[in-house]
């Protein structure tokens, strides 16, 4: 594709529920990315994939997070037992950092909503 | 560890006039500091980065400024127009090479 796409663009999950997000980076592209963004806040780090290293995890803020990458592409953010605090935008971003080149190409983001 | 601060928070111009956002940081180590703007419903998007041999990088009407010795650098839009309304996020490297964000200005372009 031309860009990230992530998906869904928007969940509504009832508390308590595991959700599952996904993000498809630019082909090639050996960094992804996850962050969360609170209603009108910066932006919070959750975890880097970086090539077949093992992943930077330091940003997850519990346990009930977690995420996988599979075959060096695509990339799934799992929160399981959803708080309503989780509630934010789940964007994902990807560069090609094996190339000396910072840039973050960036997904339009999951809305997440937890009732 | 690095840590950016931004300001203002959320900035109002006349359209034509000048926006100026400004950012910090903490780490003299810190080498590469970009601008990113964030549409409405869409994620962030690179608009000018700069490193830190260099003291300022223009692009038609952004440029971005660096001062190593202060530890600050800045966003200048100049004629500022309806569609540069948005967040700008600034951001720096840290000791691992990962982005520290700033908190984002929201900028507002008064018709």
């Amino acid at each position: 594709g031309a860009g990230v796409s992530q998906s869904p663009s928007n969940k509504v999950t009832e508390k308590g529920k595991d959700v599952e997000l996904r993000c498809d980076p630019i082909s090639g592209h050996t960094a992804l990315y996850w962050y969360r963004q609170s209603l009108g806040q910066g932006l919070e780090f959750l975890i880097y994939f970086q090539g077949n290293s093992a992943p930077d995890k330091s940003g997850l803020p519990s346990d009930r997070f977690s995420a996988e990458r599979t075959g060096g592409s695509v990339s799934t953010l799992t929160i399981q037992r959803t708080q309503q605090e989780d509630s934010a935008v789940y964007l994902c971003a990807s560069s090609d950092r094996g190339h000396s080149n910072e840039k973050l190409f960036f997904g339009s983001g999951t809305q997440l909503s937890v009732l | 560890g690095e840590n950016v601060e931004q300001h203002p928070s959320t900035l109002s111009v006349q359209e034509g006039d000048s926006a100026v956002i400004k950012c910090t940081y903490s780490d003299s180590a810190s080498n590469y500091f970009p601008w990113y703007k964030q549409e409405l419903g869409k994620g962030p998007q690179l608009i000018i980065d700069i490193r830190s041999n260099v003291g300022e990088k223009k692009d038609q009407r952004i440029a971005v400024t660096l001062n190593k010795t202060a530890k600050h650098f800045s966003l200048h839009i100049t004629e500022t127009q309806p569609e540069d309304s948005a967040v700008y996020f600034c951001a720096a490297f840290d000791s691992n090479y990962q982005l520290i964000w700033g908190a984002g200005t929201k900028l507002i372009i008064k018709p």
